[in-house]
């Protein structure tokens, strides 16, 4: 079964400044799907970014980036320019297409403080 | 258009009755996927509907949690003779239902489930 671990609990950053959020995962599958979701105290998770696994280039959205590590089976994203609005629990995924279903694996989160 | 709609938005109940938590799905989108999110952890995959049929539901914990999806709009997610176990968050996605592609899941707000 795949796993998805995320090392860092808690992480934190000025405002303005860039942080990295670490995600490793374990699969034997070749062909899959990474994504980064962000969850606010609202509870709603909210996409940010999402990899494919047979794309060598890395995903951006924006402020957000991604360094996607295939054989390293690392995943971490980058935030840049952080901003107050960017502080949330933030959960890097698996997607798993195994017999049809497609869930979502996720990792326990990391969350992130964003300080004025 | 409206997103992902979940009824109630908070639930408490005593330990060993029946509960139902009510899912809206985006309008045609064919996926609909229950994860549960205990305190501090990511969240868990518990059933997958294509359509009206489950087409996964091995994240089921045991045979106290079903779900239906009669219609293959709405879904209802039944826990019978709850556990003080079963408090948590219950997130309910959708997504269009393409196998293979890049289907992004977009959640709702949960139900935060809490067994006295």
């Amino acid at each position: 079964a795949q796993t998805v671990t995320q090392s860092q609990p808690e992480m934190s950053v000025q405002e303005a400044e860039t942080v990295t959020l670490s995600c490793t995962y374990d699969t034997s599958e070749s062909d899959y799907y990474l994504f980064w979701y962000k969850q606010p105290p609202s509870r709603q998770m909210i996409l940010v970014i999402r990899q494919e696994a047979y794309k060598q280039q890395n995903a951006t959205e924006n402020r957000f980036s991604v360094n996607f590590q295939k054989a390293a089976k690392s995943f971490s994203l980058k935030i840049s320019d952080s901003q107050l609005g960017d502080a949330a629990m933030y959960f890097c995924a698996y997607r798993s297409w195994q017999g049809g279903s497609e869930k979502l694996v996720f990792g326990k989160g990391t969350k992130l403080t964003v300080n004025p | 258009g409206a997103g992902v709609s979940q009824t109630p938005s908070n639930k408490v109940t005593e330990k060993g009755k029946y509960v139902e938590l009510r899912c809206d799905p985006i309008s045609g989108h064919t996926a609909l996927y229950w994860y549960r999110q205990s305190l501090g952890q990511g969240p868990e995959f518990l059933i997958y509907f294509q359509g009206t049929g489950a087409a996964d539901d091995s994240g089921l914990p045991n045979d106290r949690f079903f779900a239906v999806r009669p219609e293959g709009s709405v879904s209802t997610l039944k826990i019978q003779r709850t556990e003080r176990g079963d408090s948590a968050v219950y997130l309910c996605a959708s997504s269009q239902g393409g196998s293979g592609s890049t289907d992004t899941q977009y959640f709702g707000p949960g139900t935060r489930l809490t067994v006295l």
